[in-house]
């Protein structure tokens, strides 16, 4: 049992270029999340897929797609990457929306230049 | 607009003592909150949690106070142990679905580091 597991680990990127994050969880959780993380504020909600099939925007959605591919993976597209976008960025699973047990992956470490 | 705030950047503790971390929120619909606990290059991981019609939730070492008339949550750890050095997050949403943006989310603070010296 891998829990949530995120590719790839570390990435560095030119400003303009696209890429895509992967994540898979192996529980059967119905929701899937996306996170970045950077210094001072804490873990920041970018997009969300309550249920399979269904996605919607968080906090800091711009700039960012996402794809539920099915119900065990669930990506994170920069379509053009800038440098505010260099974080670290978690994926998160739970049993179901509003269930607040989320099960984080170890987390991509993006740096755009 | 910071809803969720940890005003402690860092905490350092003796092995053995009692470590307090504390967390503020301004959103009066939080009904639920779960603390997180953080280690170095891994996601975080769950570690305790209350609902709103609870004033107190015990783990083991762990205990979670939650002052609703101050809007301010508290996690005590007894005793510390070394390896408990970590980022700590208190995180808060709302179960209640009339609750708004914040329904089913979570919104996390700004996390503390906790040291805890042997």
């Amino acid at each position: 049992n891998a829990g949530v597991t995120q590719t790839p680990k570390f990435q560095v990127l030119k400003t303009g270029q696209s890429m895509t994050l992967q994540c898979a969880q192996d529980m059967n959780h119905n929701s899937m999340y996306w996170y970045r993380q950077d210094p001072g504020m804490g873990l920041r909600l970018i997009y969300y897929s309550a249920s399979e099939g269904t996605t919607d925007k968080g906090e800091v959605p711009n700039g960012y797609n996402v794809s539920r591919l099915n119900k065990r993976e669930f990506s994170l597209r920069l379509e053009s990457a800038a440098p505010s976008q260099t974080s670290v960025y978690f994926c998160a699973s739970s049993e179901r929306f509003s269930y607040n047990e989320q099960f984080f992956g170890p987390g991509t470490r993006l740096t755009v230049l | 607009d910071q809803q969720v705030k940890q005003n402690s950047p860092s905490l350092s503790v003796q092995e053995g003592r009692i470590s307090i971390l504390n967390c503020d929120y301004t959103n009066s619909m939080f009904d639920y909150f779960l603390w997180y606990k953080k280690y170095p290059a891994e996601g975080p991981t769950f570690l305790i949690s209350i609902s709103s019609i609870k004033d107190k939730n015990e783990d083991g070492r762990f205990t979670v106070f939650l002052n609703k008339s101050a809007k301010h949550l508290s996690l005590h750890i007894v005793p510390s142990q070394p390896g408990d050095s970590a980022v700590y997050f208190c995180a808060a949403s709302t179960l209640n679905n009339a609750g708004g943006t914040s329904y089913g989310k979570l919104t996390f603070g700004q996390g503390t580091i906790l040291t805890v010296h042997p």
